[in-house]
């Protein structure tokens, strides 16, 4: 148990359909992230939210939408993808500016997304 | 411009020898490292950090080296076990900013 919890773990989707990833977290921590990985390549931000709020969006194309309700929970929303968009799907927490970082972020396990 | 890098995307180690996985950062500014560990199918978990005052810290089999003027950090496992066999990622921090990630290397342990 982690303590960021990712659902669903795989996704199949097509092209054309919309669908959405959860993350949730119960550690207490302000900040969340979203990171896509891609074989052979570095874990990429995608976005970042602190008090709920957004803080950055690293250029992401406008057909991945996060969102924030709460500082628990944090979707992205998906529509329109393309193929080159299947990876591994991580979302992560972190006390926010106070915390000392000694853990770094802590991770949730993915969602594995497969576009058609 | 990728500010982290892991120049070795696999090692192959025998189990019971010594694992040195190595990083180098480009950002003198970074001032806190991390490696974490990935399962196949899983998240990055987070196995041992080090702040930029120190140059090594240890726990248990696995120590972290730090070489700031080479901009160079380490992460030594002794002795490598089979549970050992996973993607290892170095990253990196400035202050309260984002980590950086390197691209991983993945260690098999040899039985």
């Amino acid at each position: 148990e982690t303590g960021v919890t990712q659902t669903p773990r795989h996704l199949v989707m097509g092209m054309t359909n919309k669908k959405s990833l959860k993350c949730e977290q119960h550690l207490g921590h302000n900040a969340m992230y979203w990171y896509k990985q891609s074989a052979k390549k570095p874990l990429e931000l995608m976005f970042v939210y602190n008090f709920k709020e957004q803080t950055e969006n690293n250029s992401v194309p406008s057909r991945f939408s996060p969102e924030c309700p709460n500082s628990s929970h944090l979707f992205l929303h998906l529509h329109t993808l393309q193929p080159e968009d299947s990876a591994l799907y991580l979302c992560a927490s972190s006390q926010s500016r106070t915390d000392p970082l000694a853990y770094g972020y802590t991770f949730g396990s993915g969602t594995r997304l497969t576009v058609v | 411009d990728q500010q982290v890098k892991q120049n070795s995307p696999s090692l192959s180690v025998q189990e019971g020898r010594i694992s040195i996985l190595n990083c180098d950062y480009t950002n003198s500014m970074f001032d806190y490292f991390l490696w974490y560990k990935k399962y196949p199918a899983e998240g990055p978990t987070f196995l041992i950090s080090i702040s930029s005052i120190k140059d090594k810290n240890e726990d248990g089999r696995f120590t972290v080296f730090l070489n700031k003027s080479a901009k160079h950090l380490s992460l030594h496992i002794v002795p490598s076990q089979p549970g050992d066999s996973a993607v290892y990622f170095c990253a990196a921090r400035f202050g309260n900013e984002k980590l950086t990630f390197g691209t991983g290397t993945r260690l098999t342990i040899i039985p």
